[in-house]
């Protein structure tokens, strides 16, 4: 069964830091790409960053770009997004997704990790 | 990349039918055939019920369509249950980018 976990929300202050992560079991990580999505508070859901099976390709939306990184550890399994100098509008759950095979769609997500950015 | 548009709400009766839109533009909808469609419960994972327009996941029922027309796709839900109530988000691939819909709320009368 394909599990995907996010952790490391929480409380940030604007122009700090946070690392997410997401742990993935159940399928062969390093034959997927995989990505961040965002829901803020009230809105809809935000396409993040996305980065390739080897971690040579990464994509961004404008927002985030130059602030946040999207990272993989293919020997842990494990997805990562890196959150330098967020601001009150990153304030989010935060989910990983994996992208199926081949295609351009996700198609197994994580239930999310909160990120609130607040002083 | 601007957000897809979505009614903001919708709704039907038991056993009726319903239509939720997603227009977009050249750029995304009209442009690829990797558009998919999610039911969302706040706090809970997206579930993935539509992809390449009109193709059901396994476990997703019937009842659950897809189609799109130019910049335009749309999520068909026959034969409406309760469970099916919950937000609605289409989702389009357009190049590097992805762009969601701003999501529909269903309501089952």
């Amino acid at each position: 069964e394909v599990q995907l976990v996010e952790s490391g929300g929480g409380l940030v202050q604007p122009g700090g830091s946070l690392r997410l992560s997401c742990a993935a079991s159940g399928f062969t990580f390093t034959d997927y790409w995989m990505t961040w999505v965002r829901q803020a508070p009230g809105k809809g859901l935000e396409w993040v960053a996305n980065i390739k099976e080897d971690g040579s390709e990464t994509h961004y939306v404008d927002s985030v770009k130059g602030r946040f990184a999207i990272s993989r550890d293919n020997a842990k399994n494990s997805l990562f997004l890196q959150m330098s100098s967020p601001r009150a509008d990153d304030t989010a759950v935060y989910y990983c997704a994996r992208i199926r095979h081949g295609y351009s769609f996700f198609d197994s997500w994580g239930q999310g990790t909160l990120v609130t950015v607040s002083s | 990349q601007s957000a897809l548009t979505q009614p903001r709400s919708v709704s039907g009766s038991l056993g009726q039918s319903v239509t939720i839109s997603c227009t977009g533009t050249s750029s995304d909808v009209g442009a690829y055939k990797d558009v998919s469609w999610f039911q969302h419960h706040p706090g809970k994972a997206p579930k993935l019920m539509i992809h390449d327009i009109s193709e059901r996941p396994s476990g997703v029922p019937a009842r659950f369509s897809g189609s799109k027309s130019g910049n335009t796709a749309s999520l068909t839900i026959s034969g409406l249950q309760a469970d099916d109530e919950g937000d609605y988000y289409c989702c389009s691939y357009a190049g590097s980018p992805y762009v969601f819909g701003t999501g529909t709320e269903l309501t089952v009368l």
